[in-house]
C-alpha cells in the first residue's frame, strides 16, 4: 500500500500570500488530521476530517481551513501569511474518524514565509 | 491541563546503552499513550503504545512503562544503536487528537 503523500513537500511564500497544502490518504483511509510541527511549539493538532465534513478543530485562527473531497484527499489552506506560520504542515490518515491509534503519517509540507 | 510533558530535551547515550525517555500529564481522560520516532525529513511514525490499564509494554528493544497514579510514562530503549539516532515524541489521545509531548533528539554514539 503506498503511503500518506503531501504535496507539495517544500514551499516558499511571502508574507500577505495565501497556500493550499494537499494530502492523499493510504487507500481505504477516510479519516485525516492535520498538524503543525514548529521548533517552539512542537506537533499542534489543527483539524480532523472525515467524509467530508470537518469533525474536530484545534485551536488556531479562523486563517487556517481545510477541505476534503469525496475521495477523502484533504487540502489544507492558510490566508494572509504569517512569519510565524512557517512550519512543518503534516497530514495523517486513519480508517476511522478519531482514530489516534492508528494514524499514519506523511512526510510533511515545509512552509516557509518570508 | 491538556499539556504533556516530556524530558529530556536531548540525550546522548552510548551506543549499547539504554536510552530513557520520560513523559507527564495532568488529564486523567487521556486514554491511549503512544509514542512515536521521527527522522528528519520524514513524518512521525508510531513506535509503541500503551493503554493506562497497562503497566508495561514491550516489543523487541522497546518498552513503555505506564504509572497511572503518579500519572507518567517513560520509553526505554534497550541496547541503543546508532539506528535510533532520531527525535522521539509522546503523547496523549483525547476526544478525537493527539497532544504531543515536546520531543527529545537522542543520538546514540557508536
Amino acid at each position: 500500500k503506498a503511503g500518506v503523500t503531501q504535496t507539495p513537500r517544500y514551499l516558499i511564500k511571502t508574507r500577505g500570500q495565501q497556500v493550499t497544502l494537499s494530502c492523499s490518504p493510504i487507500s481505504g483511509h477516510r479519516s485525516v488530521s492535520w498538524y503543525q510541527q514548529t521548533p517552539g511549539q512542537g506537533l499542534q493538532f489543527l483539524f480532523e476530517y472525515f467524509s467530508e465534513t470537518q469533525r474536530n478543530k484545534g485551536n488556531f485562527p479562523g486563517r487556517f481551513s481545510g477541505r476534503q473531497f469525496s475521495n477523502s484527499r484533504s487540502e489544507m489552506n492558510v490566508s494572509t501569511l504569517e512569519l510565524g506560520d512557517s512550519a512543518l504542515y503534516l497530514c495523517a490518515s486513519s480508517f476511522e474518524r478519531g482514530s489516534t491509534d492508528t494514524q499514519y503519517f506523511g512526510p510533511g509540507t515545509r512552509l516557509t514565509v518570508l | 491541563q491538556q499539556q504533556v510533558k516530556q524530558s529530556p530535551q536531548s540525550l546522548i547515550v552510548q551506543k549499547g546503552g539504554i536510552s530513557i525517555i520520560n513523559c507527564a500529564y495532568e488529564n486523567t481522560a487521556f486514554d491511549y499513550f503512544p509514542w512515536y520516532q521521527q527522522f528528519p525529513g520524514k513524518g512521525p511514525a508510531l513506535l509503541i503504545a500503551i493503554r493506562p490499564d497497562v503497566s508495561e509494554k514491550k516489543e523487541g528493544r522497546f518498552t513503555i512503562s505506564f504509572n497511572k497514579s503518579a500519572k507518567q510514562f517513560s520509553l526505554h530503549i534497550m541496547d541503543s544503536q546508532p539506528g535510533d539516532s532520531a527525535t522521539y515524541f509522546c503523547a496523549a489521545s483525547m476526544v478525537y487528537q493527539l497532544i504531543w509531548g515536546a520531543g527529545t533528539k537522542l543520538i546514540i554514539k557508536p
